[in-house]
């Protein structure tokens, strides 16, 4: 079965760049999108079909997708930022979630 | 304003059955997929089954494949997930979301299934 691998945790000051990555076989040739889900609520999609960024989504949210790795990018990381990052690969039978990336702001 | 409702969570003893339901409204309900996610206490999300607009196709992950059973009802704006033969490991909170062309625009609040003795 398909698997997307991300790291546990990254941790990132206040105003710094934070990179989250997923790993996955060929998921260039497959749309990534990813979601931030914070304690208690239901995750929000923050990038889709690889590097688009839905209304409301601050800009500051970017992504790309290439080869095995797709990247979420969070740029001028705000303490608001701080959740669990996942990211997801669709194609006409994959619906496979990473495992999972927090993003501590310290 | 789109809405998704998830019901039907409560505690069952493993090898029992539960069915979850998902009140959409907001939207053409019979125009869009939608899928069913879980996520275990703690732990990440996971992809359980897709159901496309008419009901002609669905697509389930390995882990439910065989007992659990999605289905919609474009008449009454509702998504089901029925679950059978229920184990202590499909203990979670099981959300309903709404597809995009490749991704979730949309979650309900999520329903918590217990399966304890």
């Amino acid at each position: 079965s398909y698997e997307l691998t991300q790291p546990p945790s990254v941790s990132v000051s206040p105003g710094q760049t934070a990179s989250i990555t997923c790993s996955g076989d060929k998921l260039g040739d497959k749309y990534a999108c990813w979601y931030q889900q914070k304690p208690g609520q239901s995750p929000v999609v923050v990038i889709y079909q690889d590097s688009k960024r839905p209304s409301g989504i601050p800009e500051r949210f970017s992504g790309s997708n290439s080869g095995n790795t797709a990247t979420l990018t969070i740029s001028g990381t705000q303490a608001m930022d701080e959740a669990d990052y996942y990211c997801q690969a669709w194609d006409s039978s994959t619906y496979v979630f990473g495992t999972g990336t927090k993003v501590t702001v310290l | 304003e789109v809405q998704l409702v998830e019901s039907g969570g409560s505690v069952v003893q493993p090898g029992g059955s539960l069915r979850l339901s998902c009140a959409a409204s907001g939207f053409i309900f019979g125009n869009y997929w939608m899928h069913w996610v879980r996520q275990a206490p703690g732990k990440g999300l996971v992809w359980v089954a897709r159901i496309n607009s008419d009901e002609s196709n669905t697509i389930y992950a390995d882990s439910v494949k065989g007992r659990f059973t999605i289905s919609r009802d474009n008449a009454k704006n509702t998504l089901y997930l029925q679950m059978n033969s229920l184990r202590a490991e499909d203990t979670a909170v099981y959300y309903c979301a709404r597809a995009e062309v490749s991704w979730y625009g949309y979650w309900g609040q999520g329903t918590l299934v217990t399966v304890s003795s």
